[in-house]
C-alpha cells in the first residue's frame, strides 16, 4: 500500500523562526513527491515538486529514499505561510495519495 | 483563462439518493482527477480521466462513476448514498497527457455535500 504520513496535525512557530513540516511516505519503488498548500479561502493549489528541484516562496523539500521523507522547511517564516500543507505521492501520474495535512501557523 | 470550476457549491441528499456534481477544466487540460475529502483529512483519490476514458481509480466502491466530455467538462455520480459519502468533492485537471506525473494539479473549489 502506499501511504503518505504527516504526523502533526498542528504546528505553531514564531515569524522568523526555521519551520519544518514532515511528511513520510511507504513505497517501495520511486515515487514523484509534491507539497501542495491551501491558504485561507483559497483553493489548493501546487507549492513544490520534488523533480522540479525549485524553491517556492523559500521553501525547499529535500527526498531522502533511506528514511522515505519529504520534509518542507523553511529558514525563517512569514505571517503569509500561515496555511494548510499537505504532501502528496504518485508512482504513474494516474492515482494520487494525499496525507492528512499540517495546519501551519506563524505566529507574529 | 478563468481556472477550474465546480457546480454545485453546495449539496443536501439522503440516504439513498442519486448525485451528479459537474466540473470544469481549464481549457486544454486533457487529464481530470476527482477527489473526496472528508472534515479533517487529505483528499482521497477517486479516479482519473483522460481523454474521456477512466485512466486510474482509487479504493471507491463502483457506485462512484465518472465521465469526461470533449469539452473539457466531466461529472461525478455516486448512486445509493450512504452517510459516509458526506465530504468535499474535489475536482483537478491536469494540462498533458495521461500519464501527467509531473505536471501540476489544478483543483476546484468543491462540492461540499451533505448526506442525510
Amino acid at each position: 500500500a502506499q501511504r503518505v504520513t504527516q504526523p502533526e496535525k498542528l504546528l505553531s512557530v514564531f515569524k522568523g523562526a526555521p519551520v519544518e513540516l514532515k511528511c513520510n511516505y511507504s513505497y517501495s519503488g520511486s515515487p514523484e513527491l509534491f507539497w501542495y498548500v491551501q491558504y485561507s479561502r483559497q483553493r489548493l493549489q501546487l507549492l513544490l515538486r520534488h523533480i522540479s528541484r525549485e524553491s517556492i516562496k523559500g521553501f525547499t523539500a529535500d527526498l531522502n529514499k533511506g528514511e522515505t521523507s519529504f520534509h518542507l522547511k523553511k529558514p525563517f517564516a512569514q505571517e503569509e505561510d500561515s496555511a494548510m500543507y499537505y504532501c502528496a505521492l504518485t508512482r504513474t501520474g494516474n492515482q494520487f495519495y494525499f496525507g492528512t495535512g499540517t495546519s501551519l501557523t506563524v505566529i507574529p | 483563462e478563468t481556472g477550474v470550476t465546480q457546480s454545485p457549491t453546495h449539496l443536501i441528499k439522503t440516504r439513498g439518493q442519486q448525485v451528479t456534481l459537474r466540473c470544469s477544466s481549464q481549457s486544454g487540460h486533457n487529464t481530470v482527477s476527482w477527489y473526496q475529502q472528508a472534515l479533517g483529512q487529505g483528499p482521497q483519490f477517486i479516479f482519473q480521466y483522460y481523454r474521456e476514458e477512466e485512466n486510474g481509480r482509487g479504493n471507491f466502491p463502483p457506485r462512484f462513476s465518472g465521465l469526461q466530455f470533449p469539452n473539457y467538462s466531466s461529472e461525478l455520480n455516486v448512486n445509493a448514498l450512504e452517510l459516509d459519502d458526506s465530504a468535499l468533492y474535489l475536482c483537478a485537471s491536469t494540462p498533458g497527457g495521461g500519464r501527467a506525473s509531473y505536471n501540476e494539479q489544478f483543483f476546484g473549489p468543491g462540492t461540499r455535500l451533505t448526506v442525510l
